[in-house]
């Protein structure tokens, strides 16, 4: 079993629709939960950071964290087209070696 | 803003050369870390260092070695570059070993012919 689980998509909405990108993991010593943007041919950047459970709103983006269910979502209100890339989920812990990422699920969103 | 960069957007390469991919970041972090990027098989730890001089070993490091000299700069070596390492490399960086965020370089895309 992958130590986080993500949905590859392809996932295909129309412009104005709320999007839901989600990630399920197995490590309950998980505290930090990052969301990673990826437009084609470029590297990861950094859209959220949540540190344990709770909510957390950046203009139209939203990060969840529910440890209780090992799971992690991102929702996108109002999705416009330059929306359209590659969203990556990613995990840690203070005293881990190393981040574990999903393997990313493809949005596109139709003008 | 946290910046990484990687000295090459695209290369090609011949199978047997030896490649460098080199990584500068300029915010003093400790950690720095090389991906390997491929369709179906997502991001993939190569290698990664908490400090200058320190290197260990991620998932795959059959094939590669590393670098680290000086705390901003960190190099992927390819001894003997394979057509099998054809991929997109992602360098990045971290204040903290497995805390917080990572922040990422723009890629470099590999081709080895």
């Amino acid at each position: 079993q992958k130590e986080v689980e993500q949905d590859p998509g392809p996932l295909s909405v129309p412009e104005g629709a709320i999007v839901s990108l989600n990630c399920t993991y197995s490590n309950s010593a998980f505290q930090y939960f990052m969301w990673y943007r990826q437009y084609s041919r470029k590297g990861p950047e950094l859209l959220m950071y949540t540190y344990s459970s709770g909510n957390k709103e950046d203009g139209r983006f939203t990060a969840q964290v529910d440890k209780s269910s090992k799971y992690i979502s991102l929702f996108i209100r109002d999705s416009q087209p330059s929306d359209s890339a590659t969203y990556l989920c990613a995990m840690s812990a203070i005293d881990f070696n190393k981040f574990y990422f999903g393997s990313g699920t493809k949005l596109n969103v139709k003008p | 803003d946290v910046k990484v960069t990687q000295s090459s957007r695209y290369l090609v390469k011949r199978t047997g050369e030896k490649v460098f991919l080199e990584c500068v970041q300029d915010m003093d972090h400790e950690n720095m870390f090389w991906y390997r990027q491929d369709p179906g098989l997502g991001l993939r730890l190569i290698y990664f260092s908490y400090d200058v001089k320190m290197k260990e070993k991620g998932d795959i490091p059959e094939g590669y070695s590393v670098s680290r000299e000086k705390k901003e700069r960190f190099s992927l070596i390819l001894e003997s570059a394979s057509t099998n390492q054809t991929s997109m490399y992602l360098c990045a960086s971290s204040l903290e070993r497995g805390g917080e965020t990572q922040y990422f370089g723009p890629g470099t895309r590999l081709l080895v012919l």
